[in-house]
């Protein structure tokens, strides 16, 4: 399943398929971009970073695709689990300082 | 063995008090950073600290006020605290500030503070 992460938009995936969560940064001039996952009650957590001279970058279950030309950042999950359900937020290193904006997220909800 | 701590983890408090969020990590790092979520679960930063010295003050009011007394600790004192400042406050640390375009270092999050302000 897809979504395009706007007003927190629910994705509800089975367990066991793909999931692809969607993002649109607005500034063309940030060069780092990175996904955090926030479980109920937690902090936000580090999963996969991209600099913006990558379009790809994969690491365990998870992928990440940047589109400078359109400003969209996706998360692929493979094989989306009970664990992977939380908040997804994209964010952007929007100047000097690691100054992070993070996107509205998107809440992932697997279905067993 | 908690990398990046707060206390408290709920703050109930009235209008018009003052009120502190304390935060400790153990990591090492040089740069610590506060952020504010809301209700909404928009996360949006306000202050960022680097060996004790400001160097990310975000549009927030005067009432916020973050004290670094060493580089392990950042702590954030609020005056007069208002209906609107209830929100969970998370604390993070980095190893250190970028140091060129398109470096970074990752941020290491606390559990959050969950503020209500009544």
């Amino acid at each position: 399943g897809e979504s395009v992460g706007l007003h927190l938009p629910t994705l509800s995936v089975q367990e066991g398929d793909n999931s692809i969560i969607n993002c649109a940064y607005s500034n063309s001039a940030s060069d780092y971009f990175i996904w955090y996952k926030q479980e109920s009650g937690k902090g936000p957590q580090f999963i996969i970073d991209i600099r913006s001279n990558m379009d790809k970058r994969q690491g365990q279950r998870v992928t990440v695709l940047l589109n400078k030309t359109v400003k969209h950042l996706s998360l692929q999950i493979a094989a989306t689990q009970p664990g992977d359900s939380a908040v997804y937020f994209c964010a952007e290193n929007t100047g000097g300082g690691n100054k992070l904006t993070f996107g509205t997220g998107t809440q992932l909800k697997v279905e067993l | 063995d908690t990398a990046v701590s707060q206390t408290p983890k709920y703050l109930v408090t009235q209008m018009g008090n003052d009120k502190s969020i304390k935060c400790e990590q153990n990591l090492g790092h040089d740069t610590m950073y506060w952020y504010k979520q809301d209700s909404k679960k928009f996360l949006k930063i306000m202050f960022s600290y680097n060996n004790k010295e400001l160097i990310i003050n975000e549009t927030v009011p005067n009432r916020f006020s973050p004290k670094s007394p060493d580089k392990a600790h950042l702590n954030l004192h609020i005056n007069s605290l208002e209906l609107g400042d209830s929100a969970v406050y998370f604390c993070a640390s980095s190893p250190g500030l970028s140091e060129a375009r398109g470096a970074y270092n990752e941020q290491f999050f606390g559990p959050g503070t969950r503020l209500t302000v009544l």
